[in-house]
């Protein structure tokens, strides 16, 4: 039973246009969600996180989005660079210390 | 800081060998968590520790896999006997004790298990 899903295994996007990545869950209890990014032979570096008493968060090319009524959040990245091509993770915190991941969405930014 | 640190970066075995994975969290950090990623189930928590201690290993595939945490600066991840299936990239992680804060990953471990 996933409680973080990313629905979408990939993604081609143009450069210079504008990513969206989504992630939906399931359990309410979730509070503080992050986004991160890997690359191949690399692990996952952390990118950008909301808590739950905000609805957006911002930095720099990157904004996270969060519905909680619709238990979805979204990763904007705008403008997308060929650097931006790599796997999202969304992943989600309960109330202790764990991650729980999505599958990962492939982004790939075409020149 | 040299951020986590993992060794091997590829370890190839024989089935039925007993494979240790290896980290070093960054310096500081009371949290540790062992990860597996695989094609068909993406990311997995096998394991966390805080403070040296094991606090969930309801990850932890099978009893053929341990883990252990001897001191602050140093972990181990241990298959035996080691089988096919257990091919895999193996991550870990670091974080300090803030609530929410973000996980530091190592480079992972490539276990290919013949």
């Amino acid at each position: 039973d996933q409680q973080v899903k990313q629905n979408s295994p990939s993604l081609s996007v143009q450069e210079g246009r504008i990513s969206i990545l989504n992630c939906d869950y399931t359990n309410s209890m979730f509070d503080y969600f992050l986004w991160y990014k890997k690359y191949p032979a690399e692990g996952p570096t952390f990118l950008i996180s909301i808590s739950s008493i905000k609805d957006k968060n911002e930095d720099g090319r990157f904004t996270v989005f969060l519905n909680k009524s619709a238990k979805h959040l979204s990763l904007h990245i705008v403008p997308s660079q060929p650097g931006d091509s790599a796997v999202y993770f969304c992943a989600a915190s309960p109330s202790n210390y764990q991650l729980i991941w999505g599958a990962g969405t492939k982004l790939i930014i075409k020149p | 800081d040299a951020g986590v640190i993992q060794s091997p970066r590829h370890e190839v075995t024989e089935m039925g060998q007993e494979v240790t994975l290896r980290c070093k969290p960054i310096s500081g950090h009371d949290y540790l968590f062992w990860y597996r990623q695989t094609m068909m189930r993406g990311l997995e928590l096998l394991i966390y520790f805080n403070n040296n201690v094991p606090i969930d290993d309801s990850g932890m595939p099978e009893d053929r896999f341990s883990a252990k945490m001897p001191n602050a600066s140093f972990s181990t991840l241990k298959i035996q006997p080691s089988e096919p299936r257990d091919s895999a990239v193996y991550f870990c992680a670091s974080s300090a004790g803030s609530r929410g804060e973000t996980q530091y990953f190592g480079p992972g471990t490539r276990l290919l298990v013949l």
